[in-house]
């Protein structure tokens, strides 16, 4: 089983960036993605988009493009997802999860990280 | 957008009972759905997928159903750990990735 360790806990100023980091530890497969899905509290799970490491090819939700970054260190086994232009609505735990397999594109999530608080406030 | 439409949004049930989720989609997901569910504090963890394969270490009483816009789960006889907030997810249409709201299913 992989395991997905994440960062700490932010508090961002609105405008702002967040940049949280997950590392994967465990037998990875090959052609894995790495995605980020966020929960705002008390509401359900929001996929914001994903990484293939090994190839470096990402795939944005329409509602993050432009705002959302995420980017791999293959050879560190980190993946990182930048969000830019902070607003209270993004106030949320972010969580990386894991795709044994992106061969075929995105897939369910086999596993996931304990999750970022991120708090965007004034 | 496929959109997820999970039903009851609540479950109040009794350990022992049967419990039947049901999550609809608004186009064919073919059997490309996921369950994961969520306790208070925690990460979603994967139950099942392809609709009905379940994952490493879930025990039997969890069980997938359906294909193409209807699917279920069911936990044929709650344990007090069963207790928490269920979520399924498709990955036939993406981007994006989606998930339903969330069915919670507590103690009566």
């Amino acid at each position: 089983q992989v395991q997905l360790v994440q960062s700490g806990a932010e508090v961002k100023k609105p405008g702002s960036s967040v940049r949280v980091s997950c590392k994967a530890s465990g037998d990875t497969f090959r052609s894995h993605i790495i995605s980020w899905v966020r929960q705002a509290p008390g509401q359900g799970l929001e996929w914001m988009g994903g990484i293939i490491p090994i190839f470096g090819t990402t795939t944005y939700a329409q509602k993050f493009q432009g705002r959302v970054t995420i980017t791999a260190d293959e050879s560190a086994r980190m993946a990182y997802m930048e969000l830019s232009s902070l607003i209270s609505e993004d106030t949320a735990m972010y969580y990386c999860a894991y795709v044994r397999d992106g061969a075929d594109g995105f897939n369910y999530f086999d596993s996931w990280g304990q999750g970022t608080p991120v708090t965007v406030s004034s | 957008e496929t959109v997820l439409t999970q039903s009851p949004l609540t479950l109040s049930l009794s350990p022992g009972d049967r419990a039947t989720l049901s999550c609809r989609a608004s186009q064919s997901v073919t059997n490309n759905l996921a369950w994961y569910q969520q306790k208070p504090g925690q990460a979603p963890r994967l139950l099942i997928y392809d609709a009905s394969t379940r994952a490493t270490g879930i025990p039997a009483r969890f069980s997938g159903s359906g294909s193409g816009t209807e699917f279920t789960l069911t936990i044929s006889s709650l344990h007090s750990e069963d207790f928490a907030v269920y979520y399924c997810q498709q990955y036939n249409n993406w981007p994006p990735i989606t998930f339903g709201q969330g069915t919670r299913l507590e103690i009566k």
